[in-house]
C-alpha cells in the first residue's frame, strides 16, 4: 500500500526558511517522479513542484521559482522542499504526490495518483 | 497559464441523486484532463483520468466526459460517502487546478 507522509511543517516568519518532507513507502519510489502541491486556506490545489525519479528533470511553479528548491534522497524514500523567501501567500497545507505518468504536450506530470495527507505551513510575524 | 473555471462552486444533492459537475479550460487542453475528491483533512484523491478513464478501484457511478473546453463529471447516483470537494486538473501545459465544487447533504 503506497504511504506518503508529510513533516516539517510549523509556523515561520515573513522571509524566512522552513524545509518541509515527505515519507515514501509500499512503491518503488526510485523510480516516480513526485511533487509537491499545496492548498491555502480556503483557496483550491495549486501545483509547486516536481522531481523525476533520478532528479534529472526538475520543475518549479513560476509562484516558488527562484525561492523553493526541491531534492529527493531515493536510498532514504523521502522527498524535499526547501523554502526560503517565505511570504504570507505561501500560507498552505503542503502536499507530496506521486506522478505515474507524464504529459506528451509539456512532459511534466501527467495526473497525481497518490497524495499524503499535508503538512501545514503558516508564514506570519 | 490554463485558467480552470468549475461550476458551480457549491451544490446542495441527496443520495441517490444524479449531479454533474462542469470544467471549462480557458483554451483547447484536448483531453488533458483529470477529476479528484477531496475531504477535509484527507489526502486528495484521483478519480478519473484523460477524461473518462476510471482509476482501479474507483466505483463505476463516476464518470467523465468532454474534450476541448468543455468537460463534465457526473455522479449517477450519490452515495454518502461522495460528500466531498472536487477538482478538476488540466495536465496540457503546467498543471492547473479548477477552484473546486463542494458538494453537501441537502
Amino acid at each position: 500500500e503506497v504511504q506518503l507522509v508529510e513533516s516539517g511543517g510549523g509556523l515561520v516568519k515573513p522571509g524566512g526558511s522552513l524545509r518541509v518532507s515527505c515519507a515514501a513507502s509500499g512503491f518503488t519510489f526510485r523510480s516516480y517522479t513526485m511533487n509537491w502541491l499545496r492548498q491555502a486556506p480556503g483557496k483550491g490545489l495549486e501545483w509547486v513542484s516536481c522531481i523525476s525519479g533520478s532528479s534529472s528533470s526538475i520543475y518549479y511553479a513560476d509562484s516558488v521559482k527562484g525561492r523553493f528548491i526541491v531534492s529527493r534522497d531515493n536510498a532514504r524514500n523521502s522527498l524535499y522542499l526547501q523554502m526560503s523567501g517565505l511570504r504570507a501567500e505561501d500560507t498552505a497545507v503542503y502536499y507530496c504526490a506521486i506522478s505515474s505518468e507524464y504529459s506528451r504536450t509539456w512532459h511534466g506530470p501527467h495526473f497525481f495518483d497518490d497524495w499524503g495527507q499535508g503538512t501545514l505551513v503558516t508564514v506570519s510575524s | 497559464d490554463i485558467q480552470m473555471t468549475q461550476s458551480p462552486s457549491s451544490l446542495s444533492a441527496s443520495v441517490g441523486d444524479r449531479v454533474t459537475i462542469t470544467c471549462r479550460a480557458s483554451q483547447s487542453i484536448s483531453r488533458y484532463l483529470n477529476w479528484y475528491q477531496h475531504k477535509t483533512g484527507k489526502a486528495p484523491k484521483l478519480l478519473i483520468y484523460d477524461v473518462s478513464s476510471l482509476r482501479s478501484g474507483v466505483p463505476s457511478r463516476f464518470s467523465g466526459s468532454g474534450s476541448g473546453t468543455d468537460f463534465t463529471l457526473t455522479i449517477s447516483s450519490l452515495q454518502l460517502e461522495d460528500f466531498a470537494t472536487y477538482y478538476c486538473q488540466q495536465s496540457y501545459n503546467t498543471p492547473t487546478f479548477g477552484g473546486g465544487t463542494k458538494l453537501e447533504i441537502k
